[in-house]
């Protein structure tokens, strides 16, 4: 079974920038039955999909963070990343990494890392 | 900007039955959005259950069962339990490698 884990600061600064790994075991990131996706969820609010990538390094955007957000690729180490610029307090949440199942037209988030909280503060 | 819409909550006896519905704000779901199914309870992780529309993931039991209604994606617990109280997230894949996240349900079973 798939497994996933993420991985950074938990506390960023306002203005800063937020980077996050995810570790992806038992499954090669390199699989083309996959994209890999971040999602993320304030406080007492609802998921929000920020952003996914294919092993080949094609990128998708939520078009309301396309501005500050990048999600690479690391096919060495299985990894893929994120990093979302000038942040603020409303980008405090928690972060979970997923993958994506592509496989016969099925296109659902089908595991999921546990999460990891990051706090913007000072 | 794409909204996905999902009742805020919903109350159901334990043994009763309930459905979610999901739709967008401008225009109707189709199979072709792929819509997908999440459990979530606080502190955790959220939990697949249902993918295209109508195929439950491995382990989710017979009782959630997706579908269309009209021009949404619609969720059904039937027979619902205790420990089926928990938010539950629609989810359309709007093509592109884009995907699009309903505001959620909290279902109460009471």
């Amino acid at each position: 079974q798939l497994q996933l884990q993420e991985s950074g600061p938990g506390l960023v600064k306002p203005s800063e920038t937020l980077s996050l790994t995810c570790t992806v075991s038992v499954a090669s990131i390199s699989s083309s039955n996959y994209y890999w996706g971040w999602i993320r969820q304030p406080p007492g609010k609802g998921l929000e999909w920020i952003g996914s990538i294919y092993y080949s390094g094609s990128t998708y955007y939520n078009p309301s963070l396309k501005s500050r957000v990048t999600v690479s690729v690391d096919t060495s180490k299985n990894q893929f990343s994120l990093k979302l610029n000038s942040v603020t307090a409303a980008d405090t949440a928690v972060y979970f990494c997923a993958s994506a199942n592509i496989v016969a037209t099925k296109y659902y988030f089908d595991y999921w890392g546990q999460g990891t909280l990051v706090t913007v503060s000072s | 900007q794409t909204v996905v819409t999902q009742e805020p909550s919903f109350s159901v006896s334990p043994g009763g039955t309930v459905t979610l519905t999901c739709g967008l704000s401008s225009g109707s779901v189709y199979l072709s959005y792929y819509p997908s199914w999440y459990q979530q309870t606080p502190g955790q992780a959220p939990r697949t259950l249902i993918y295209n529309t109508n195929t439950r993931s491995s382990g989710v039991p017979d009782r959630f069962s997706g579908s269309m209604l009209g021009n949404k994606a619609a969720l059904t617990i039937t027979g619902a339990q205790a420990d089926d109280e928990s938010d539950y997230y629609c989810v359309l894949y709007m093509g592109s490698g884009i995907w699009v996240f309903g505001g959620g349900t909290k279902v109460t079973v009471l």
